[in-house]
């Protein structure tokens, strides 16, 4: 089977730094991508490591270890309008299908 | 803007009574998937499609059903909903070749069940 594990909540004040961890235990491990949903709206695609060390884009990094099975999403200078979910997810079933993570719910306060 | 579409935005039905929830889409991807989504939960897959071939979760229970007509839309039918059915459905879309893990979702419909 296919799980992977966030914290549940996550708190951080404004212009903060806050990293999002992620472990997985997957078989046929293609890579790991990040959404964020904010409530009441539809995940959005953030990331995607397909290889090991770490992706930038913008305020948002997430990294992947392999040899670990962990991944994280960092977020800096954090924003209020970053407060949302936050998923990492693995694609599964040849890479058709994404099995999402626990989901961590981040609160970012003044 | 090409996109995911989901109409309602809101559901509300009766305890058993059948319903139906659409998708569609402008982006031409070639799979589509609907996720139930409770609160606080991860959305978690019912079912996808590749192009026209039906792919049915394990754990998905018969009460849930799928129609793809064409590429562009997508269809559940819930058809005796009880009130554990009630959530989030989201619809989304992806396209094989492209980055393995990009899924573009609709805005979601919130079904709620009397």
């Amino acid at each position: 089977g296919q799980s992977l594990e966030q914290p549940s909540e996550v708190t951080a004040v404004e212009g903060a730094i806050v990293q999002i961890n992620c472990t997985y235990q997957t078989s046929g491990f293609y890579g790991l991508s990040w959404y964020q949903q904010h409530d009441g709206g539809a995940p959005t695609f953030l990331s995607y490591n397909a290889l090991d060390g770490l992706e930038e884009t913008g305020r948002f990094s997430s990294f992947l270890s392999r040899s670990d099975s962990y991944g994280y999403l960092l977020l800096q200078e954090l924003q209020m309008k970053d407060s949302a979910s936050y998923f990492c997810a693995a694609p599964t079933g040849g890479g058709n299908k994404l099995t999402f993570g626990t989901g961590t719910q981040l609160k970012v306060e003044l | 803007d090409a996109m995911v579409i989901q109409n309602p935005r809101y559901q509300v039905t009766q305890f058993g009574k059948p319903v139906t929830l659409s998708c569609s889409q402008t982006l031409n991807h070639n799979v589509m998937y609907w996720y139930q989504q409770k609160s606080s939960q991860a959305p978690k897959l019912l079912f996808h499609y590749y192009d026209k071939d039906f792919n049915n979760e394990a754990d998905t229970p018969d009460n849930f059903q799928s129609r793809r007509p064409n590429t562009s839309f997508c269809f559940l039918d819930i058809r005796s909903p009880g009130l554990g059915d009630a959530a989030m459905y989201l619809c989304a879309t992806s396209t094989r070749g492209g980055r393995l893990n990009e899924q573009y979702f609709g805005p979601g419909t919130r079904l709620t069940v009397t």
